[in-house]
């Protein structure tokens, strides 16, 4: 059981560029979420999924796609990088909105 | 809407010293309440939670009490480490949104 898995780990990006940060569960949640960290303003939630085939906008989801074609798997795609989106995304998921499963991170820098 | 709030940081404190992070919440009906640490360069996890008015979760040595009177849930440690540097989330009555707020840091000097 390795709870929540995030890869790249560290990423550098160019302005402009598109990637994908992946997201895989195996505890067969339903919800899956993405957020972004930045100094002083806490997690911010950029989209969410209650289940495969359903996503939906967060607080924060200019720029950012997500997609659920199954249960485990929950990724987020940078359509065209900017610096804006230099930060610390984590992704996380719960069975039943009760105890939330967060992965170790992803540091992502765009120059 | 549901909501919490969570006094600002950062918290400085010695170690040895008493900490108390406040969190007060707005909610329909009694829902559970949790929080959350993150260690550096990690994501969040759970630190305890109470599910029921009066309850008390407890982990680590820090403990928090469910006060439905005064809509709180602020969280105590008898004596912090440095160890215990980290941020701390007071995670909000849950919807689909689950929205948490900046968080609390605290810093523990020997």
């Amino acid at each position: 059981n390795a709870g929540v898995t995030q890869t790249p780990k560290f990423q550098v990006l160019k302005t402009g560029q598109s990637m994908t940060l992946q997201c895989a569960q195996d505890m067969n949640h339903e919800y899956m979420s993405w957020y972004r960290q930045d100094p002083g303003m806490g997690l911010r939630l950029i989209h969410y999924s209650v289940g495969a085939g359903i996503t939906d906008q967060g607080e924060v989801p200019n720029g950012y796609n997500v997609s659920r074609s199954t249960t485990e798997d929950f990724p987020l795609r940078l359509l065209s990088a900017a610096p804006s989106q230099t930060s610390v995304y984590f992704c996380a998921s719960t069975l039943d909105r009760n105890t939330i499963y967060f992965g170790e991170g992803s540091w992502l820098t765009v120059v | 809407g549901d909501s919490v709030t969570q006094m600002e940081g950062p918290v400085t404190l010695s170690e040895e010293a008493f900490l108390t992070i406040n969190c007060t919440y707005t909610a329909t009906g009694y829902p559970s309440l949790f929080w959350y640490v993150q260690y550096p360069g990690e994501g969040l996890q759970l630190l305890l939670k109470a599910t029921k008015a009066d309850d008390k979760g407890s982990n680590k040595g820090f403990e928090a009490t469910y006060r439905k009177e005064t809509t709180s849930f602020h969280l105590e440690k008898g004596s912090v480490q440095v160890s215990d540097s980290a941020v701390y989330f007071c995670a909000p009555p849950y919807g689909n949104k689950l929205v948490f707020g900046a968080g609390t840091i605290l810093r523990v000097k020997s």
